[in-house]
């Protein structure tokens, strides 16, 4: 079975300063891991996936996320943050079938 | 491209009341999946489909919630009867291929209260 854990179910940072939502895995296989952001009255849009190629991942919008297994981690950040990127962020496990396990999200306030 | 489209975006319904959601998964997609988000448990995943068959439904609440997909184009998750704890967003989702490597794509999602 997979899972996984968001730390921290709000995160404020400054305009222009780093960006880190924290995500832990649970997985009984190699997993594949997902980032997905969601926009107030929005579905869910994919950032990046990690699918066992290169542990770190380069998504959209100037995101990225380090999949390392020996802490099974797969942390987001971003060097910059801008007023845009505030909305909720969710990371996302999957195995060997085709279910998507979703955290709990975390939702990103950027400070003026 | 037109994207996976639900409706009806927003439902007030009393409790005791059947409630239908509908998707039209995006045309091609081959997978898909019905959540549930609330405050309280996040975003759950309730049933998969893949080429319209039931895949896991084991997150289906309950005998009160049913999901049909007739056609690749089409699917309904139905509440009968609804009650006050069923107040949620409901997203359907979509997908071509294996999702494990792939994308989901979300509708807006279906807004429910039951009073």
């Amino acid at each position: 079975a997979q899972s996984v854990t968001q730390l921290g179910s709000h995160v404020s940072v400054s305009e222009g300063a780093l960006v880190l939502l924290r995500c832990n895995y649970s997985s009984s296989v190699p997993p594949y891991l997902f980032w997905y952001v969601q926009y107030p009255n929005q579905g869910l849009q994919l950032l990046l996936k990690y699918t066992s190629a290169a542990t770190l991942v380069k998504g959209i919008n100037g995101f990225e996320a380090e999949f390392k297994k020996s802490e099974t981690s797969f942390h987001l950040t971003k060097p910059s943050a801008h007023m845009s990127d505030a909305a909720e962020y969710f990371c996302a496990v999957s195995g060997r079938d085709d279910k998507i396990i979703f955290g709990k999200g975390t939702r990103l306030h950027i400070l003026p | 491209d037109a994207g996976v489209i639900q409706s009806p975006r927003h439902e007030v319904t009393e409790m005791g009341q059947e409630v239908t959601l509908r998707c039209k998964p995006i045309s091609g997609h081959n997978s898909l999946f019905w959540y549930r988000q609330t405050m309280m448990r996040g975003l759950e995943l309730l049933i998969y489909f893949n080429n319209n068959v039931p895949i896991d439904d084991s997150g289906m609440p309950e005998d009160r919630f049913s999901a049909k997909m007739p056609n690749a184009s089409f699917s309904t998750l139905k509440i009968q009867p609804s009650e006050p704890r069923d107040s949620a967003v409901y997203f359907c989702a979509s997908s071509l291929g294996r999702t494990n490597t792939g994308e989901l794509f979300f509708g807006e999602g279906s807004r429910l209260t039951v009073l």
